[in-house]
């Protein structure tokens, strides 16, 4: 089973803040994942990376970035925070090598924007 | 056409009844198909990973996958009360030369004691 950890799991800041989520796997997994979910709503993949780095954009247009200098860690920052941001954001890793394995999930960071 | 796509629900059966979700995709050159459980407030969790036509059994949870009708569902025998939650399909697809997994909106299950 995979182990992958989030912090902070609640955060509330102030607009304009500048924030980091933390995102580390034990697994040595090669593929990371950032999600984020609004309550009720579905999964929206936001950025992705294959390993050291590389990222990439995901399918939901996002104004955080991340980055990947070491295979288990897989950070997200916003620049200057907006209440638009509140959201849950999780991250997921999955196998290395195997493409076809399922996301493991950590258990998510949920963010409000003041 | 969404990607993955799956009524929201809510599905309401009685504890002891089969739960049937439903879930179509739209990519033909999927491979990999994946059923996750997501409890209120919390982070999804896999249930069953399912790769081939038919089906695969896991204790009260069956999958089923037919991959010419792009249809994969999830059957929950003698249904509990603790398996309400929402019930999210996935499914790997492969875009821009990458390997991605994306999520349909998920069914949420109530099961009535």
């Amino acid at each position: 089973e995979a182990d992958i950890y989030q912090t902070p799991r609640y955060l509330v800041i102030g607009t304009g803040k500048k924030i980091t989520l933390e995102c580390s796997q034990t697994m040595g997994h090669d593929k990371m994942y950032w999600y984020q979910q609004d309550p009720g709503m579905e999964l929206h993949l936001i950025h992705y990376s294959y390993g050291v780095n590389s990222t990439e954009k995901g399918d939901l247009s996002s104004e955080s970035t991340v980055s990947r200098i070491r295979t288990e860690h897989f950070p997200l920052t916003l620049e200057s925070a907006r209440p638009s941001h509140t959201s849950q954001y999780l991250c997921a890793s999955r196998g290395q090598g195997r493409y076809n394995s399922p996301l493991h999930f950590g258990n998510g960071t949920r963010l409000t924007v003041t | 056409q969404k990607e993955v796509e799956q009524n929201s629900g809510p599905l309401s059966v009685p504890e002891g009844a089969i739960a049937s979700l439903n879930c179509t995709y739209s990519d033909r050159g999927s491979q990999s198909f994946f059923w996750y459980r997501q409890y209120s407030g919390k982070s999804p969790e896999l249930i069953m990973s399912i790769y081939s036509n038919g089906d695969k059994e896991d204790g009260r949870f069956t999958a089923q996958l037919n991959k010419a009708s792009q249809y994969v569902s999830l059957l929950i025998r003698d249904s509990q009360p603790s398996d309400s939650a929402t019930y999210l399909c996935a499914v790997n697809l492969y875009s821009g030369g990458y390997q991605k997994v994306t999520f349909g909106i998920g069914t949420k299950l109530q099961v009535i004691p």
